[in-house]
């Protein structure tokens, strides 16, 4: 079975500093991997995935994430942060081969950037 | 631009209370989900279904069932609400290919006092 571990329960860093998300997972087959944000008071809104090919995906607002098949990791990077990403970070694996799929989901990372 | 409507987002129940929370998607999706989202717990599966009138289990169904009559509503019924039960409820939709990934609604914060 999958699993998803996300290293840090809080991370706290300052703005315009540089940051690092965790995310380890476990799985005897070939993956899809996710990475989910969600703000305030919201519900989850992806905010990129890694399917095949480069393993280096990135989002619209600046975070990327690398799959590192050997490592089973798939962390999420900023090289520098705003006060608006403040938000909880959700990272999602998917094996591949199903066409009746689960999601099964990290217990989340909350980033807090303070001024 | 496509939706996962959740009908309510706050809901104060009292216990014993059978509740019903409805969720709609506009995106013509196969799948969809019920979580509930606890501090420090993450998001636990209640139950999912593929297709219309079919439910599975997810990890966490007790004290739950759901509803799947068109394919565009699903619904999560609380059958004697609880105190155990206050949480955050997220729904999600899905294609049946897994590289999509889920859309999730705004979520309800329910209540059971």
């Amino acid at each position: 079975a999958q699993s998803v571990t996300q290293l840090d329960s809080q991370v706290p860093v300052f703005e315009e500093a540089p940051v690092e998300l965790r995310c380890n997972y476990s799985s005897s087959v070939s993956v899809y991997l996710f990475w989910y944000v969600q703000y305030p008071n919201q519900g989850l809104q992806l905010l990129l995935k890694y399917l095949s090919g480069s393993t280096l995906v990135e989002s619209i607002n600046g975070f990327e994430a690398e799959f590192n098949k050997s490592q089973t990791s798939f962390h999420l990077r900023k090289p520098s942060v705003h006060i608006s990403d403040t938000a909880e970070y959700f990272c999602a694996v998917s094996e591949g081969g199903g066409s009746n799929y689960k999601l099964t989901f990290g217990k989340g990372t909350l980033l807090t950037v303070n001024p | 631009d496509v939706k996962v409507t959740q009908s309510s987002r706050y809901l104060v129940k009292r216990t014993g209370e059978k509740v019903f929370l409805e969720c709609v998607q506009d995106m013509d999706h196969e799948n969809m989900f019920w979580y509930r989202q606890d501090p420090g717990l993450g998001l636990r599966l209640i139950y999912f279904s593929y297709d219309v009138k079919m439910k599975e289990k997810g990890d966490i169904p007790e004290g739950y069932s759901v509803s799947r009559e068109k394919k565009e509503r699903f619904s999560l019924i609380l059958e004697s609400a609880s105190t155990n039960q206050t949480s955050m409820y997220l729904c999600a939709s899905s294609l049946p290919r897994e590289a999509y990934g889920y859309t999730f609604g705004s979520g309800t914060r329910l209540t059971v006092v």
